[in-house]
């Protein structure tokens, strides 16, 4: 089992859907990242969370560390924001504190 | 410079030569992190650096793979003999200190071996 999960793995939605991407994880963590990646290009960091809410224009990250789960928003989504969205998390074990693990990632497409 | 730059973009290798990738951080950025990704996979940790110190090398997959960043800047990735395992993206990353903020990611070396 890997120690973060992502779903769907696969989203197809039509422009201007509300979309939620979910993650969950197995270990303790002391932040939880968002990442955006573009066919072809490098990650872009939305998110890094520790805890409650954040929000960034069309894009919101929530976390619930209880649940070691975490979910990120896109609200009107538009083509554009298709990509793999990808969540990595910072473990709190000892070692290595600020390298990730990565979720597989979730391929968004947004049609017209 | 404004990101981290990674190169060459694209590499390709025959089985059995040796590669070098270049990874040059954010200017001041204290740790440097390698990744592997391999195609429809997440990232897969590889090795870190605090300034030129490798502290953690626990990723890497095999004797065959040797990261240095002599200076604590300018980080290279070199893979001996290279497999078609080797096949993959590889990422850069660094931060400005040791806690993950501000982590930023090059665009990566896509590397296939033939």
């Amino acid at each position: 089992k890997n120690e973060v999960e992502q779903s769907p793995q696969n989203l197809t939605a039509q422009e201007g859907e509300f979309i939620t991407i979910n993650c969950s994880y197995s270990v303790g963590i002391s932040a939880l990242h968002w990442l955006q990646q573009h066919p072809g290009g490098g990650i872009v960091s939305l998110f890094m969370l520790s805890s409650g809410k954040k929000k960034h224009g069309r894009l919101i990250a929530t976390i619930n560390i209880q649940e070691k789960h975490s979910s990120l928003h896109i609200t009107a989504s538009h083509p554009r924001d298709s990509a793999v969205y990808i969540c990595a998390v910072r473990s709190q074990a000892t070692g290595t504190a600020s390298k990730l693990t990565f979720g597989t990632g979730t391929r968004l497409q947004v049609t017209l | 410079g404004a990101g981290v730059s990674q190169s060459p973009r694209y590499k390709v290798a025959k089985r059995g030569q040796d590669v070098a990738l270049r990874c040059d951080p954010i200017s001041g950025h204290v740790s440097l992190f390698w990744y592997q990704q391999a195609l429809g996979q997440g990232p897969e940790f590889l090795t870190y650096f605090q300034n030129e110190a490798q502290l953690d090398k626990s990723g890497l997959p095999s004797d065959r793979f040797f990261a240095e960043r002599p200076e604590g800047s300018v980080s290279t990735l070199k893979i001996q003999r290279t497999q078609q395992e080797d096949s993959a993206v590889y990422l850069c990353a660094s931060s400005p200190g040791t806690g993950g903020l501000g982590y930023t990611f090059g665009s990566g070396t896509r590397l296939t071996v033939v």
